[in-house]
């Protein structure tokens, strides 16, 4: 198992531009979910996921765009970029009340 | 949803025993009581998980009183390598998937 993949693994964007952050697991999971973490804070959940064709908004939606169309993969848009959108996402999945499982993060510039 | 409570930060010493407490006053019923470890520019990583009275596994223990309002991770003989920030989650209420993390504890062990 890979487990949970996220790419780029690193990005520059410049204000207004669009991109999409991709997340893939192998370990057939229900449940996946995006988060963001600035500099010094902890994480905040920004949309999620408990099965194909179910997303919900998290904590700190706004800006930002998902869809499940398979089990296997949650990609988040950012729709038009802003410089407060520069941060480190982590994508995650698991089953039910079993552990979460993060992936490598993604390192957002968002100049 | 159940929102957690924990220290901001704790030092310790080389080969004493940590013990971070989690407040968690609305819990639900349903819900497991998840610990989390990150280092620097990692994704979180899974250390222990629990329901009720004691959890123990290589690397901790976790003690969940009867009432399950609270609960504590304790690590044993902590070295330099558990300084990271630490992480205490309760699944959501209604079990829609949505995983809040609180603001966290900085561990910072010294030599």
């Amino acid at each position: 198992n890979a487990g949970v993949t996220q790419t780029p693994k690193f990005q520059v964007l410049k204000t207004g531009q669009s991109m999409t952050l991709q997340c893939a697991q192998d370990m057939n999971h229900e449940y996946m979910s995006w988060y963001r973490q600035d500099p010094g804070m902890g994480l905040r959940l920004i949309h999620y996921s408990v099965g194909a064709g179910i997303t919900d908004q998290g904590e700190v939606p706004n800006g930002y765009n998902v869809s499940r169309s398979t089990t296997e993969d949650f990609p988040l848009r950012l729709l038009s970029a802003a410089p407060s959108q520069t941060s480190v996402y982590f994508c995650a999945s698991r089953r039910d009340q079993e552990t979460q499982y993060f992936g490598p993060g993604t390192r957002l510039l968002v100049l | 949803l159940a929102k957690t409570t924990q220290p901001i930060s704790m030092d310790s010493y080389e080969g004493q025993e940590v013990n971070i407490t989690c407040s968690h006053n609305n819990i639900a019923t349903n819900d497991y009581i998840t610990w989390y470890q990150q280092f620097p520019s990692q994704g979180p990583r899974f250390i222990i998980q629990g329901y009720k009275t004691k959890v123990t596994n290589e690397v901790a223990s976790l003690f969940i009183p009867a009432d399950r309002k609270s609960s504590t991770l304790s690590l044993p003989r902590v070295s330099l390598s558990d300084t990271a920030v630490y992480y205490c989650l309760v699944g959501d209420s209604g079990n829609t998937g949505k995983l809040i993390f609180g603001q966290g504890t900085t561990l910072q062990v010294k030599p």
